[in-house]
């Protein structure tokens, strides 16, 4: 079946440091990916996705590429914030009839002053 | 920016009670979904309803669990007889259509302690 696995974390990082957050999946077809983000306290949002391969998603300074070849997608932003310190979720949905997300089990970034 | 909303935010309960977790889907979304996730766990896919019928469903989600669109607004996920093993934060999503790269979007959550 799907599965993710990303990086386990927790990654701690000082203010306008490099962040990668890597994610790489199993699938069978051509999933989509996403990366969904969690503030304390608050559910989850989607921060960026990619449907295809080759594809970047990109939002708020965070991108990643949809790698087949790799079965990668990893997150990257050339300069965090005091403010992305949050979860951060890899996951993909299968094409065809499935319906669900399929997620990684979240990485903790918690960026220092 | 329309969201969607999910009550009580915390549950606690005794095993063997019935609980009943309510979301309000974005208002002209057509899927609907509810995960949950086990403090320390992955984020977990347990159904998936539309057009008032259950589409997908994970093994997770036995005969202890049922899903309703009572009404044009409302959608909930019902607990027959909670275990304690069900202790987990609950999310519930909705998109508007079913494609693979359509966007779910979720809930706060309702965070459900079974004592």
């Amino acid at each position: 079946g799907d599965s993710v696995t990303q990086m386990e974390g927790p990654v701690t990082l000082s203010e306008e440091a490099f962040l990668t957050i890597n994610c790489t999946y199993t699938a069978t077809g051509y999933p989509s990916l996403f990366w969904y983000v969690q503030y304390p306290g608050e559910g989850l949002q989607l921060l960026l996705k990619a449907t295809k391969a080759d594809d970047k998603g990109s939002n708020k300074g965070f991108e990643a590429t949809y790698r087949k070849e790799t079965t990668s997608f990893h997150l990257e932003k050339g300069s965090v914030q005091v403010s992305d310190s949050a979860v951060y979720f890899c996951a993909l949905r299968g094409g065809g009839s499935n319906y669900k997300l399929t997620f990684g089990k979240g990485t903790l970034l918690t960026v220092n002053p | 920016e329309p969201e969607v909303t999910q009550t009580p935010s915390h549950q606690v309960t005794q095993m063997g009670q019935e609980v009943i977790l309510r979301c309000v889907p974005i208002s002209n979304h057509l899927y609907f979904y509810w995960y949950r996730q086990i403090l320390g766990q992955k984020v977990e896919f347990l159904v998936s309803f539309y057009n008032n019928e259950i589409s997908e469903k994970s093994e997770i989600f036995d005969d202890q669990f049922s899903v309703e669109r009572p009404d044009g607004s409302n959608f909930t996920l019902k607990i027959r007889s909670t275990k304690l093993e069900d202790s987990a934060m609950y999310f519930c999503a909705s998109s508007s259509a079913g494609g693979p790269s359509e966007t779910q979007y979720f809930g706060p959550g309702t965070r459900l302690l079974v004592l």
